[in-house]
């Protein structure tokens, strides 16, 4: 069946630090893509999508690339901040589907 | 702004009892989710509607039910909750493309 898997955390960086957060996923077909945030006592937000293979979603300084040949989503950020601590999902919708599948979440701590 | 709102953000019940977590959203979505989230577990889908009296099963249905009698409101019930069942629930909703659903802030509930 399908699947996502995330790096386990917790990731812990300094201001300024690079963050990669590793998403591979395991479907049929071409998925859409998907990474979500969620910030302490909040629900999920939709941080950025790719529909189709070599898309690169990006938002707020965050990007992610659709590689079909190594069935990978990883999120990356230049230069990361204390308010980018959070929980974070990678997802996968195949094309049949409705509903996302998510990965177990990376928490991501940044520290001043 | 698509608007996601349960009706409570945290709950105590006793063991037996039978409990409602309603969800009601405001942009005509025809889809909507009950996911439940876990430490190391990240997020599971309960059941989904994608319309009117209609629902499907996710990956761990047993012990819940749902109920969705309009458009804008899906309700989980727990028949009779168990410790097991205390959890971290999320509602979700989105249209049929199944891009970039919307969460709402959760109901952590504890089940005594």
């Amino acid at each position: 069946g399908n699947s996502v898997t995330q790096m386990e955390g917790p990731v812990t960086l300094s201001e300024e630090a690079f963050l990669t957060i590793n998403c591979t996923y395991t479907a049929t077909g071409y998925p859409s893509l998907f990474w979500y945030v969620q910030y302490p006592g909040e629900g999920l937000q939709l941080l950025l999508k790719a529909t189709k293979a070599d898309d690169k979603g990006s938002n707020k300084g965050f990007e992610a690339t659709y590689r079909k040949e190594t069935t990978s989503f990883h999120l990356e950020k230049g230069s990361v901040q204390v308010s980018d601590s959070a929980v974070y999902f990678c997802a996968l919708k195949d094309q049949a589907g409705t509903a996302l599948i998510f990965g177990k979440g990376t928490t991501l701590s940044v520290s001043s | 702004d698509v608007k996601v709102t349960q009706s409570s953000r945290y709950l105590v019940k006793r063991t037996g009892e039978k409990v409602f977590l309603e969800c009601v959203q405001d942009m005509d979505h025809e889809n909507m989710f009950w996911y439940r989230q876990d430490p190391g577990l990240g997020l599971r889908l309960i059941y989904f509607s994608y319309d009117v009296k209609m629902k499907e099963k996710g990956d761990i249905p047993e012990g819940y039910s749902v109920s969705r009698e309009k458009k804008e409101r899906f309700s989980l019930i727990l028949e009779s909750a168990s410790t097991n069942q205390t959890s971290m629930y999320l509602c979700a909703s989105g249209p049929p493309a199944g891009y970039g659903y919307t969460f709402g802030s959760g109901t952590r509930l504890t089940v005594v």
